[in-house]
């Protein structure tokens, strides 16, 4: 019994760059989501998918961030032209309709 | 909406002592509450849940919560600490937002050390 996981676990890059994310929820899960955490406060929320379509959005997800998952399986997030104050970690979690949320170990991003 | 307090950032507690992490809910929904314990550097746990249904509700390590709608309370609680209870906890509700995405509204986290 796989959980979710994301990929990679660790990311550091320059100002200006561009970042991708990775996450595989658990098979059979048709809800993804994204969230966000920085230092001494609790994940917030990103956006959200069922099966293939993203149907929230935050107002924390501004237009650099995108996100996507193509066939209901896994999902990715974007970054464009990373700022040092979207250094966080990154959390994805998978549920079934409106059960507990599984989340994964997380992507820890640092924007130098 | 809805929003989540806990009450403490930071709690410390004797091995073999009683825990309790306070979390105060609002919500403008019938709310489902969940307990998340998170490790350094990893993601979160989850501990318990409360979904309407038993008003004490048992999870993993031998933690409890009891909802309490008059109070709008959710605290977790376990009759004896263990060093490996050490960790960052988290209070959360969710409800149907109205897109049905259930996402989850976290607290600021309790920090719990425990002292040998």
């Amino acid at each position: 019994d796989t959980g979710v996981s994301q990929d990679p676990r660790h990311k550091i890059t320059k100002r200006g760059q561009n970042v991708t994310f990775r996450c595989d929820p658990i098979s059979e899960h048709n809800r993804l989501y994204w969230y966000r955490q920085t230092l001494g406060q609790g994940p917030e929320f990103l956006t959200y998918f069922q099966n293939e379509a993203q149907l929230e959005k935050s107002r924390l997800l501004s237009d650099r961030f995108s996100a996507e998952r193509p066939k209901g399986s896994f999902s990715t997030l974007e970054i464009q032209r990373t700022e040092q104050g979207d250094s966080a970690m990154y959390l994805c979690a998978s549920s079934l309709v409106s059960t507990e949320q599984y989340f994964g170990p997380g992507t820890r991003l640092t924007v130098t | 909406a809805q929003s989540v307090t806990q009450l403490g950032s930071h709690v410390s507690v004797s091995e073999g002592a009683l825990v309790l992490l306070r979390c105060n809910y609002s919500s403008s929904v019938p709310p489902y509450l969940f307990w998340y314990v998170q490790y350094p550097n990893q993601g979160l746990q989850l501990l318990l849940k409360y979904t309407s249904a038993a008003t004490l509700v048992k999870g993993i390590n031998g933690f409890e919560a009891e909802f309490k709608k008059s109070e709008t309370s959710f605290h977790l609680t376990k009759p004896s600490a263990h060093m490996s209870d050490a960790a960052e906890y988290f209070c959360a509700v969710s409800g149907n937002s109205g897109a049905g995405s259930y996402q989850l509204t976290f607290g600021k986290g309790t920090k719990l050390s425990v002292i040998p």
